[in-house]
């Protein structure tokens, strides 16, 4: 059971896109489609932004979005704004077990 | 609106035990799987444990297999982790997790605010 692969930290300015990878193994990320990831803002706790690879729950922006692609998924973070500065997890359940990304902080400079 | 109030942590030397608790509100609990992620200070995500709506099912991560018992009463709407021979890399904030689904997908849709477990000597 090993943590997915994340970058360690993005940056942007307001209004760009960016895009934070997360890569697995074909036993997690390529296999299942059980694909979700979470907006931590310092000092709280997590927040569900990304379920079942592409899907949002109600009340977070479109302008989040994300896509699979073998055993790589991503996470686009569009018009970016300064609330945006946070630090992302991927996760990708596998069974038995659920694995986490080592996080990605993104700045908004 | 689904609340998770967690309590149990505290500070606790190398070896000994501690039980966690989450009292669940807002929401059906006995339709929804719940889980522990733990995050030590300063670090990532790490899932804990998992159980699925009526305990028959129990998943844990490899660091804690075999020491972490979690467990169930939908009757009171809790959540329980038993922490045995506690080591310091179990030192973390411990939140306890919605799933989404009655079985357990892996997609976390509300936190508590976390306990925090020390373990030091």
């Amino acid at each position: 059971q090993s943590a997915l692969t994340q970058p360690r930290s993005v940056s942007g300015s307001p209004g760009q896109s960016l895009t934070i990878s997360c890569t697995g193994i074909s036993g997690d990320v390529g296999k299942y489609n059980r694909v979700s990831w979470y907006q931590q803002p310092p000092g709280t706790a997590p927040r569900l932004i990304i379920y079942d690879v592409s899907r949002r729950p109600s009340g977070v922006p479109d302008r989040f979005s994300a896509s699979k692609s073998g055993d790589t998924a991503s996470l686009t973070i569009s018009g970016l704004q300064a609330d945006d500065e946070a630090d992302y997890f991927c996760c990708a359940s596998a069974g038995s077990y659920v694995l986490f990304g080592g996080g990605t902080k993104v700045a908004v400079l | 609106e689904v609340q998770l109030v967690e309590s149990g942590g505290g500070l606790v030397q190398p070896g000994r035990s501690l039980r966690l608790s989450c009292v669940a509100s807002g929401f059906t609990f006995d339709d929804h799987a719940m889980h522990w992620v733990r995050q030590a200070p300063g670090k990532g995500l790490e899932w804990v444990s998992g159980i699925n709506w009526n305990s028959g099912t129990k998943d844990y991560a490899d660091s804690v297999k075999g020491r972490f018992t979690i467990s169930r009463d939908n009757a009171k709407n809790s959540l329980h982790l038993d922490m045995n021979s506690l080591r310091a890399e179990d030192m973390a904030l411990y939140y306890c997790v919605k799933d989404i689904a009655v079985y357990t997908s892996g997609w976390f849709d509300s936190w508590g605010q976390g306990t925090l477990v020390t373990v030091s000597s």
